[in-house]
């Protein structure tokens, strides 16, 4: 079965321009979530869609957007980017909304803004 | 607040001995705790969760981990390591009614031949 899968891999942005990044979940999982992880530090929640609706931000500026599509995907949008975006962004994928249900990760894509 | 705190960055044991990986949360509320582990170029991986049944939690590859209420504390232990375990280990808290993960800063495990 096809784990949780993100594109692209790896990005290179420079300062001010957007970035869009996909993730597909898990077959039959409606939840998306999504998490940045700076170097040397664990993951920061930024999103949580469940059924397409938002359930859920963290403490993140209103550059960064997401949304969810009828057949679950989802992207995470970062407009104005800056040096400190630079980062991994991990997605994943659960059953439901509740955090209590395990999540399964996808490898994350690399974003470097220079 | 709801914090999550990992004290170590780094545990180096050789390869047959005990692990111990300490974690300390602190929660207004009934916490649900996780450990994931991240292995270099793969994604995150569940290891075990608490969610207020037994207080000692059995995961997959030998680790447990024990909820200690009174210690705000859920330390992840193995009795023998493996090569394969090296990887980075996270402790993750949910508050409780709360969808945020909670993530501590990661333990970086080290296994010496």
């Amino acid at each position: 079965d096809a784990g949780v899968t993100q594109s692209p891999t790896h990005l290179i942005k420079t300062r001010g321009q957007h970035v869009t990044l996909r993730c597909s979940p898990i077959s039959g999982h409606k939840s998306v979530s999504w998490y940045q992880q700076v170097l040397g530090q664990g993951p920061q929640f930024i999103f949580q869609y469940y059924e397409k609706e938002e359930r859920g931000r963290g403490n993140f500026p209103d550059r960064f957007s997401a949304r969810q599509f009828p057949n679950y995907s989802s992207e995470l949008n970062v407009n104005a980017l800056l040096l400190g975006d630079s980062a991994l962004y991990l997605c994943a994928s659960s059953t439901r909304d509740s955090s209590y249900n395990e999540q399964f990760f996808g490898p994350g894509t690399r974003l470097t803004v220079l | 607040a709801q914090s999550v705190t990992q004290l170590d960055s780094h545990v180096s044991v050789s390869e047959g001995t005990p692990v111990l990986l300490r974690c300390n949360y602190s929660s207004s509320y009934s916490p649900s705790l996780f450990w994931y582990v991240q292995h270099p170029n793969k994604g995150l991986q569940l290891l075990l969760k608490y969610t207020s049944a037994a207080t000692l939690v059995k995961g997959i590859n030998g680790f447990e981990a024990e909820f200690k209420k009174s210690e705000t504390s859920f330390h992840l232990t193995k009795p023998s390591a493996h090569m394969s375990d090296a990887a980075e280990y996270f402790c993750v808290v949910i508050p409780g009614g709360n969808y945020q993960l909670i993530w501590g800063a990661g333990t970086k495990l080290i296994i010496k031949p």
